[in-house]
Parts: structure tokens; C-alpha cells; sequence
């Protein structure tokens, strides 16, 4: 099974909205990471965020991470139709291969 | 600065055939890594090089199999393909062994027939 899941699996929202979605994982991690997917694209890399921190921004993203309860949020705030993508979360487990282990992906949806 | 190459962007195959499927990482990054994405399963890892040397390798039976290049560019080979190997296969790359951050390429979209 995943490492990480995310949550919704998809999500429409009007221009203009925030949009958050969820990742929750299992083990205990070094970092997690939020990429975003393009149509079927490669993935590009939007955050990371090591264990001992709680929160970071970048531009219009703030992703928090809350690890006693494994689970990491990323907020998309003033959303744009050219954010219209798929968001995985990726897990670097601690004592692990320096693999990360990405979810599904949460589809978002951002009607102009 | 060029970012992570792969090609071709499209292969289509029929079963029990052998596809070859290439990745040029980042100049100076010397770890590749190759996933799989198939409809609806999210990314699945395959490979990871560095330096020449296969690192890791995920949960795939031995006929998909790779090779990193003095250059680090990278060959990820199928062969006997079978129809569910069809899926999207990413390539990336990070800046160091271990590296925390990796790079990807555009994909390689193949589809067994």
C-alpha cells in the first residue's frame, strides 16, 4: 500500500477559492514533499518539509505538517485556473532507501 | 540551464516485444531515478543510479531493467512486454546520492497493444 495517501481524491473549486488538501502517511518520515502534475506531465517540485518543522510558505502555498498525527496538509490560497493539476505527496521515511514514496494524488480542479 | 530530458515522448509496442525508453538528467546531477505511472496507481518506483551502480530497486519483476552511463545519462529496458505495462514512465534526477529533491523529466508515454 501507499506510504502517502491523499485526501480528497479530486476537488473543483472557482477561481479565486483556496484549496487544501491532505496527505497522511504511516512511518515515521525525514521529510515530505508536495509536487504538482500537469495533465498527465512530468512532476515539478513545489515544497519540502523536514520533520522538525510545522510550517512553510512559498508564494500562494503554506503546507504545515503535524507528524504526531503523520499528516500533512497543503493550502492553495487565491487559486488560479493554471493551477488545475494533480498534487502527490511524497514521503521520505526515516531509516528508509532515500526513496520517496508518493501517494495517488489529489486531482484539483479550478474553473475560471 | 536544460532540465531532465527523456525520449521518446511516445512508444507504442505490442506484446512480447523490448522497449528502450532514455533520460538525460540535469547537468552535474548524478542520481537517476525511474518511475512508473499507471491509471490511477500513482508513482511507482523502479530504479535509482548513482554513480554508475543500481542503488535500489522497486517491487518489478527482473525484465524491466536499466543502465547509467558514464555521462549519467540512463536506459530503462522492458522487455517481454506485457499489456499492463502500459503507463507513463518518469525519469528523475537529484543533485547528489541521496539527494532530497529530484527533478523530473517530461515522461515517456508507452503503450503496449
Amino acid at each position: 500500500s501507499q506510504q502517502g495517501e491523499e485526501d480528497p481524491q479530486a476537488l473543483s473549486i472557482q477561481e479565486g477559492e483556496n484549496a487544501t488538501m491532505n496527505c497522511s502517511y504511516k512511518t515515521s518520515i525525514n521529510n515530505l514533499q508536495w509536487y504538482r502534475q500537469n495533465s498527465g506531465r512530468g512532476l515539478v517540485h513545489l515544497i519540502l518539509i523536514r520533520s522538525n518543522e510545522r510550517e512553510k510558505h512559498s508564494g500562494r502555498l503554506r503546507v504545515t505538517l503535524d507528524t504526531s498525527k503523520k499528516s500533512s496538509s497543503l493550502l492553495i490560497t487565491a487559486s488560479r485556473a493554471a493551477d488545475t493539476a494533480s498534487y502527490f505527496c511524497a514521503t521520505d521515511k526515516t531509516g528508509g532507501s532515500y526513496i520517496p514514496t508518493f501517494g495517488r494524488g489529489t486531482s484539483l480542479i479550478v474553473h475560471p | 540551464e536544460a532540465g531532465v530530458t527523456q525520449s521518446p515522448t511516445h512508444l507504442i509496442k505490442t506484446r512480447g516485444q523490448q522497449a528502450t525508453l532514455r533520460c538525460s538528467p540535469i547537468s552535474g546531477h548524478t542520481s537517476v531515478y525511474w518511475y512508473q505511472q499507471a491509471l490511477g496507481l500513482g508513482l511507482q518506483f523502479l530504479l535509482w543510479y548513482d554513480e554508475g551502480e543500481e542503488r535500489n530497486r522497486g517491487n518489478f519483476p527482473p525484465r524491466f531493467s536499466g543502465r547509467q552511463f558514464p555521462n549519467y545519462s540512463s536506459e530503462l529496458n522492458v522487455n517481454a512486454l506485457e499489456l499492463e505495462d502500459s503507463a507513463l514512465y518518469l525519469c528523475a534526477s537529484s543533485l547528489e546520492y541521496r539527494g532530497e529533491t529530484q527533478y523530473f523529466g517530461p515522461g515517456t508515454r508507452l503503450l503496449v497493444l
